[in-house]
């Protein structure tokens, strides 16, 4: 069974750039089909979707986001990554690495990590 | 793209049913089949609990449902449990590889 585990900084400072690690484990994350996304909530607020990796590079991006933000694969460490530049208080949010296997179909976040916290501030 | 409208909170006494709409436009609700639902306790890893708008994953009980009728997606829980009792979150595919999510509605168990 296919695990995540996201891991980052919790506190970083304005401007700077903001760096998220999901490590996979139970699975590798070159597996094909495999599509791996970051979600985002704000505090008292609902999710919001932030882009995609396919396990073959190809990413996607939420337009509001897409100049500042690049998310890739590690497959030596099987883990990906999510880098956000530029972050400002509006960035502070729990992020979560979630997984579409394919199982349920195309359009099914069937995998969750527990999320990490972060809070931009100086 | 904007957020998916939720209501706020629902709730309902045990073995009553609550009903979560999730309304969104054509461009992403109206326009797939690709709506699914995920029960989200606070400090746990969200769980897909409908998915392509009335299906559900083996493992979770029949007592959730979903629908649509044009924009707008309904989750319902049957027999409420306190275990119900959690946030609930709709999630629609937006076409060009992009995806939006609702804002999220609280269920109590009264």
């Amino acid at each position: 069974q296919v695990q995540l585990q996201e891991s980052g900084p919790g506190l970083v400072k304005p401007s700077q750039t903001l760096s998220l690690t999901c490590i996979v484990s139970g699975g590798s994350i070159s597996t094909g089909g495999y599509y791996w996304h970051w979600i985002r909530q704000h505090p008292g607020k609902g999710l919001e979707w932030i882009g995609y990796i396919y396990y073959s590079g190809t990413t996607s991006y939420d337009p509001s986001l897409r100049t500042r933000i690049t998310i890739s694969l590690d497959t030596s460490k099987n883990q990906l990554s999510l880098k956000l530049n530029s972050v400002t208080a509006a960035d502070t949010a729990f992020y979560y690495c979630a997984g579409i296997s394919g199982n349920y179909g195309d359009h099914i976040f069937d995998i969750w990590g527990q999320g990490t916290t972060v809070t931009v501030s100086s | 793209q904007s957020g998916l409208t939720q209501p706020p909170s629902a709730s309902g006494s045990p073995g009553q049913s609550v009903t979560i709409s999730c309304t969104g436009t054509s461009s992403d609700v109206g326009g797939y089949t690709y709506v699914s639902w995920y029960q989200h306790h606070p400090g746990k890893a969200p769980k897909v609990m409908i998915y392509e708008v009335s299906r559900r994953p083996s493992g979770v009980p029949d007592r959730f449902s979903g629908s649509k009728s044009g924009n707008t997606a309904s989750l319902t829980v049957s027999g409420l449990q306190a275990e119900d009792e959690a946030d609930y979150y709709c999630s629609s595919y937006a076409g060009s590889n992009k995806y939006v999510f609702g804002t999220g509605t609280k269920v109590t168990v009264l």
